[in-house]
């Protein structure tokens, strides 16, 4: 299984700024997917990020709000843009497990904006 | 209406008690179904999988999918302290969805001693 960790675990952050969220690896994968986990709700899907190609957002998320870079095959980052209320939530990222059904996830990213 | 609907509980059982945690879902391409656990503050872990209708079992975890009534469950026996968690169901749908998850909205268990 791979392990991932993300950076920061928890920030609180203004309305009206950005924050990038970090996620790595420690094992080659084609396939990373940004989830957002807002209080009380499911895990919604934000966008896939495919190592060498445009990240694939889902229904309700655009990149200007969460542009994505994904640099190499260990390493992506999110970044939540011109935050607001709203925005807070539970960031989490994800890789492939090599089947339709298994993702591993990183722990985290507690998000609050003031 | 959501895609999977779960029932968010929180359910709280004795130790030993067996438990049932339940979804529906709508969409009829969905052809995977998962159950995830999350403890606090740790990302989601893949508990057990199924393919299509049936069961599975594996140790005190069984789970049902009856794509005829769109109905996942997930059933523990011997429920322990250490099952304390969120539990949530997930789907894909198959072909090019290829690691879109569709996820419930978690159901809370606390087994206490």
């Amino acid at each position: 299984s791979a392990v991932i960790s993300q950076k920061p675990s928890r920030d609180i952050c203004q309305r009206g700024t950005s924050l990038t969220i970090q996620c790595q690896v420690d094992s080659q994968v084609t396939m990373m997917f940004w989830y957002r986990q807002q209080p009380g709700q499911s895990l919604t899907l934000i966008a896939t990020a495919n190592q060498g190609s445009e990240a694939t957002y889902e229904s309700g998320f655009v990149i200007d709000k969460f542009p994505i870079s994904r640099p190499n095959l260990t390493f992506s980052t999110l970044t939540v843009s011109n935050m607001s209320p709203e925005d807070s939530s539970i960031y989490l990222c994800s890789v492939e497990g090599g089947t339709r059904y298994e993702q591993y996830f990183g722990p985290g990213t507690r998000l609050t904006v003031t | 209406q959501k895609e999977v609907e779960q029932d968010p509980g929180p359910l709280s059982v004795p130790e030993g008690a067996i438990v049932s945690l339940n979804c529906t879902y709508s969409n009829s391409a969905f052809q995977y179904f998962m159950w995830y656990r999350q403890y606090s503050r740790k990302g989601p872990e893949l508990l057990m999988y199924t393919y299509s209708s049936g069961n599975k079992e594996d140790g005190r975890f069984t789970a049902q999918v009856d794509k005829s009534s769109k109905y996942i469950s997930l059933f523990i026996r011997d429920s322990q302290p250490s099952d304390s968690a969120t539990y949530l169901c997930a789907t894909n749908a198959g072909g090019t969805s290829y690691g879109k998850l569709t996820f419930g909205q978690g159901t809370i268990l606390t087994v206490h001693p």
